[in-house]
């Protein structure tokens, strides 16, 4: 079976400006979470969306933010981009009940210049 | 809040030495418990899982880890590694019912043939 996707797989964006990032989870998987992972902080948990619900939400600012759709499919946007925030983005996918483990897809990785 | 502790960031061994990573989590509910492997320039891949039942978790690749609940800890073995077990390895825990999952640093692996 097809594994997560996201997209695109490389940006760079300038301070300032705001960014985009999907994700499309395993069919059948209804739990996308999203996770940033920088070499000084590791990884680190954004938020989770479930039935196109935030179910969780970690330590980012507001700047940081999330949807899902209907079909699963799950967009994160963060505005006002810092320098900080070159990072590369993880989105992991997970089933309802007892999860089989998460399932990760390549990242996005941002470059913010 | 749940921390994750993993030590010696960086281990460097021959080829068919025996490999031993330690992790240890703060957390006093009930949790699921996870190691990732995440080989240069791909994605996090699941290595092995612990929910419930035996203690020891067989895994792919030849890995296994013991669950020691006394010692909140989840340490990753194989008697035997290869050069391609070189890769980045992360413990992972998450309490049930969410799926809000916390990393440990990582542990940078370097196998020499």
């Amino acid at each position: 079976k097809a594994g997560v996707t996201q997209t695109p797989r490389y940006l760079i964006k300038t301070r300032g400006q705001q960014v985009t990032l999907s994700c499309s989870p395993i069919s059948g998987h209804r739990s996308v979470s999203w996770y940033q992972q920088t070499p000084g902080q590791g990884l680190q948990f954004l938020f989770e969306y479930f039935s196109e619900t935030q179910r969780n939400k970690g330590n980012f600012p507001g700047r940081f933010s999330g949807r899902q759709f209907s079909n699963s499919r799950s967009e994160m946007n963060v505005s006002t981009l810092e320098l900080g925030d070159s990072a590369l983005y993880l989105c992991a996918s997970s089933s309802v009940g007892p999860p089989d483990g998460y399932t990760f897809g390549s990242g996005t990785r941002l470059t913010v210049v | 809040a749940q921390s994750v502790s993993q030590h010696n960031h960086h281990v460097i061994l021959s080829e068919a030495a025996s490999l031993e990573l330690g992790c240890n989590y703060s957390y006093g509910g009930t949790v699921n418990l996870f190691w990732y492997v995440q080989y240069p320039g791909q994605h996090l891949q699941l290595l092995l899982k612990y929910f419930s039942g035996d203690p020891l978790v067989k895994g792919i690749k030849g890995f296994e880890a013991e669950f020691i609940k006394s010692k909140f800890s989840f340490n990753l073995r194989k008697p035997s590694v290869q050069w391609s077990d070189t890769a980045e390895y992360f413990c992972a825990v998450n309490d049930r019912g969410n799926n809000r999952l916390a990393f440990g640093k990582g542990n940078q692996v370097v196998v020499i043939p």
